[in-house]
């Protein structure tokens, strides 16, 4: 089973910065994975699918890309909104695993 | 509006058992994979498990296999987790989930908490 890398755990950023989290399969998934968003007390919500296809109503400073086993969430002009816990989930094939989360926070 | 509401939840010895139930509104239901997701209380999301939509096939985190079963209804919009032999490490929050073209979830209910605990 492909198990889901990401990294880094957490980070803080001011607010207007780029970050990047990066998400590592340990076996060529395509371009099968997704990222959510969970902000605190919230529920998951999805930010994008197919590695790069950002889903309707998610603003454009999210984008994502990569395939095979590398994967990168980027958010540019980081916003206090944007605090919370991302994690990536690959879906080529059961399982279904997601990675261990990154939490972001504003410095 | 799509709107996913799980019950069932709630506190249950250790080996006993559950059943979740996910009602499901705002779509097509018969037309789309179901899943389950969880979440440990502070830890990250975990899949748990997946039902195609004719209820024919299903799939399973390892960590549940053989204990939990799935199985949906699409005459009453309503998808089924059966829990059992449950342990401390099964205490979470359990999340309804649909798919959207593949197993990437775009809708996901408020969740229904599972505790195990003598």
């Amino acid at each position: 089973d492909s198990q889901m890398t990401q990294s880094p755990s957490s980070l803080s950023a001011s607010v207007g910065d780029r970050v990047t989290i990066t998400c590592r399969a340990s076996q060529g998934i395509h371009n099968s994975l997704a990222w959510y968003q969970q902000k605190p007390g919230k529920v998951p919500k999805l930010l994008i699918y197919a590695a790069s296809t950002l889903q309707s109503g998610v603003p454009s400073r999210f984008s994502g890309s990569g395939s095979g086993t590398d994967f990168t969430l980027a958010i540019s002009n980081l916003q206090p909104e944007d605090v919370g816990n991302y994690y990536c989930q690959k879906y080529d094939d059961a399982p279904l695993t997601f990675g261990g989360g990154t939490k972001v926070e504003i410095k | 509006e799509v709107q996913l509401l799980e019950s069932g939840g709630g506190l249950v010895q250790p080996g006993g058992s559950l059943r979740l139930s996910c009602g499901a509104s705002g779509f097509t239901f018969s037309t789309y994979t179901m899943g389950w997701v969880r979440q440990a209380p502070g830890k990250g999301l975990e899949w748990v498990s997946d039902i195609n939509p004719s209820g024919g096939s299903a799939f399973f985190a390892d960590s549940v296999k053989g204990r939990f079963t799935i199985s949906r209804d699409n005459s009453r919009n309503m998808v089924y987790l059966q829990t059992n032999s449950l342990g401390a490490d099964d205490t979470a929050i359990y999340y309804c989930a649909r798919a959207g073209g593949a197993s990437w979830y775009v809708d996901w209910g408020q969740g229904t908490l599972v505790t195990v605990s003598s």
